[in-house]
């Protein structure tokens, strides 16, 4: 079947601008997270979905990061007014349950954001 | 939060030779999981192998196995007859009751 889809793979920005990054979960995964990975560094967690719950927004960076997820499917990634530091490679993962025993993520090949 | 080190930045090896990874992590909690993923050039991040921190037998997967140390919240990854379709950053990653840390990755160079 098919894996986690992410778009666009590449997105180039002026600073200032707002960009959306879009996030396409293996169907029937319940849990769905973002992760922000910059330059030659490890994954930075963003924000957790699991089903209908609250998410877990504790990893966004400001509040110019936000993400939703409609029909407990596709996920959005939205960034206001994007700064150069914002540059990175946005990674998104489904898993089939939130729970610790379904806990394999697979993730998708990425957004890769460059401010100017 | 737990933290997950990883403290090879680079490591390399020769082709058909074994290479460990190391990775440790701080954790308060007795009940987790442990994963190591690899990310090649394309950087799709690839599971390669994972650990029920309640099973005390390491986990196996074809050339790839680990050394889970539990009491010492030591986790590395041995891969055996490299190959070079290997190189690629691998991360170590936990998972808890709350969160999932990932390290900061190992290089892997595989030398022909």
């Amino acid at each position: 079947g098919a894996g986690v889809s992410q778009s666009p793979s590449n997105k180039v920005t002026e600073k200032g601008k707002d960009v959306e990054l879009r996030c396409d979960p293996i169907s029937g995964h319940t849990a769905l997270y973002w992760y922000r990975q910059s330059l030659g560094q490890g994954l930075e967690f963003l924000i957790y979905f699991q089903g209908n719950s609250a998410p877990d927004k504790s990893g966004l960076p400001s509040d110019r990061f936000s993400a939703e997820r409609t029909g407990g499917s596709v996920s959005t990634l939205t960034i206001q007014r994007t700064q150069q530091e914002d540059s990175a490679v946005y990674l998104c993962a489904s898993s089939l349950a939130g729970g610790r025993g379904q806990e394999t993520q697979y993730f998708g090949p990425g957004t890769r954001l460059l401010v100017l | 939060a737990q933290t997950v080190t990883q403290s090879q930045p680079e490591m390399s090896v020769q082709e058909a030779e074994t290479v460990t990874l190391s990775c440790t992590y701080d954790t308060s909690e007795s009940d987790y999981y442990l994963f190591w993923y690899k990310q090649p050039p394309s950087r799709q991040m690839i599971l390669v192998i994972r650990q029920e921190a309640y099973k005390q037998q390491n986990a196996t997967e074809n050339r790839f196995s680990v050394n889970f140390q539990k009491a010492a919240k030591s986790f590395s990854l041995k891969i055996s007859d490299s190959q070079l379709g290997d190189a690629a950053m691998y991360f170590c990653a936990y998972r808890g009751d709350n969160d999932m840390r990932f390290g900061a990755g190992t290089r892997l160079t595989v030398k022909p």
